[in-house]
């Protein structure tokens, strides 16, 4: 299985800029978590779905961020406009059962870094 | 929602010491209990888990029993080695604590 993949790795962009970060989960897991990581903050858990429907998005830390979830094999997460703030590694995970028991298998994430 | 506290990094220790690593949750109803960990520029990859009270997850020769009295998860490894640096994730899923350095020296 090739895991959880994501894209872009590294991203560069200046203060205002549109980003939007891409997640493919590993097929026939049918939730989806998308987590910032700082070293400030740690690992915060932003939103999840399952089944494509999003369940929890009480971490989204403002309207800026967005994340939509198209089909079973998708998701994106945007950040428009984007600022020096947002600069973190961004993991998208995913799991075949449910919040509270499943394990969840992470992508390598995206590193993003806002100028 | 779930919620966790874990042992603040970082922490050094000499190759073959003992490791402890202190993790307390609040949880609705009873969650399985994970430890993870991220290896340098990686995701998290799990480590073990518990999925009921008194179980025990274990490991790599990492262990860390569910207590639901004490509604803890200690992560414990009798003698550590080079190889165990890395940051180490408590989670009633998909609460994660902040994570706990740990820098193994030869």
């Amino acid at each position: 299985d090739a895991g959880v993949i994501q894209s872009p790795r590294h991203e560069v962009t200046e203060m205002g800029q549109e980003v939007t970060l891409r997640c493919k989960p590993i097929s026939g897991h049918d939730y989806l978590f998308w987590y910032r990581q700082t070293m400030m903050r740690g690992l915060e858990l932003l939103i999840y779905f399952n089944n494509n429907v999003p369940i929890d998005d009480s971490g989204m830390p403002e309207d800026r961020f967005s994340a939509k979830m198209p089909n079973a094999s998708f998701s994106t997460l945007k950040i428009q406009p984007s600022e020096p703030r947002d600069s973190a590694v961004y993991f998208c995970a995913s799991s075949n059962r449910d919040a509270n028991t499943g394990e969840l298998f992470f992508g390598e994430g995206s590193r993003l870094t806002v100028l | 929602g779930n919620s966790v506290t874990q042992m603040e990094g970082p922490v050094t220790l000499s190759e073959e010491a003992f490791l402890t690593i202190n993790c307390t949750y609040t949880a609705t109803g009873y969650p399985s209990l994970f430890w993870y960990v991220q290896y340098p520029g990686e995701g998290l990859q799990l480590l073990l888990k518990a999925t009921k009270a008194d179980d025990k997850g274990s490991n790599k020769g990492f262990e860390a029993t569910y207590r639901k009295e004490t509604t803890s998860f200690h992560l414990e490894k009798g003698s550590v080695q080079v190889s165990d640096s890395a940051v180490y994730f408590c989670a009633p899923s998909p609460t994660f604590g902040t994570g706990t350095r740990l820098t193994i020296i030869p």
